[in-house]
């Protein structure tokens, strides 16, 4: 398995743009997570899924950000329309089931918007 | 509602030196507790878990349910230890599976 994969790799936007962030989750795992890291504020969990379903989306900072998960191997954050202080990099997580709680992470999508 | 403290947002040392990167949670059940790293410009990788009870790159860490403390430590620093270091608490899969993660530690290790 390539583990879980994230796209872009680096996004960089203007004010008030539209970004769109994807993530594909390990094979299997039916919890996904994403998460913002920002030297301030360190790692934040936004929201996560079980089974394609939001359970918890209270780290979602405003309105202007959403999630979703179409299906088991697929899921979006979007961002409308995009601030500066939106620039972060933005993780997606997954994990299975089965054994600990351990989770797996994307390699990350680092956003910047001017 | 669960917490995850790392006191230090930086810790340098010369490399050989003893490292302990300090962890305090504060969680009323049976928690279980991780340590992630970062280095540089990659992801978030599992280090290792308490319930392992293993040492992984030279690294331990040691649950204390009395101190609510989860410090992570190596005898001798390499400089490739540098990177951002992450505590993680999971409260269980009634709680929803989900990880709090501390504010993270950066360590340098200085030749």
């Amino acid at each position: 398995d390539a583990g879980v994969i994230q796209s872009p790799r680096h996004e960089v936007t203007e004010m008030g743009q539209e970004v769109t962030l994807r993530c594909k989750p390990i094979s299997g795992h039916d919890y996904l997570f994403w998460y913002r890291q920002t030297m301030m504020r360190g790692l934040e969990l936004l929201i996560y899924f079980n089974n394609n379903v939001p359970i918890d989306d209270s780290g979602m900072p405003e309105d202007r950000f959403s999630a979703k998960m179409p299906n088991a191997s697929f899921s979006t954050l979007k961002i409308q329309p995009s601030e500066p202080r939106d620039s972060a990099v933005y993780f997606c997580a997954s994990r299975g089931t089965s054994g600990s709680n351990e989770q797996y992470f994307g390699p990350g999508t680092r956003l910047t918007v001017t | 509602a669960q917490r995850v403290t790392q006191p230090e947002k930086l810790l340098s040392v010369f490399k050989g030196a003893p490292v302990e990167l300090k962890c305090n949670y504060s969680y009323s059940g049976s928690p279980e507790l991780f340590w992630y790293v970062q280095y540089s410009r990659q992801r978030l990788q599992l280090l290792l878990r308490h319930i392992s009870r293993e040492s992984i790159k030279g690294f331990t860490a040691d649950l204390n349910k009395g101190e609510t403390s989860f410090h992570l430590k190596k005898p001798f620093a390499q400089e490739e230890d540098s990177a951002m270091y992450y505590c993680a608490l999971s409260t269980g899969r009634r709680a929803g599976n989900m990880l709090t993660f501390g504010g993270g530690t950066r360590l340098m290790v200085k030749p």
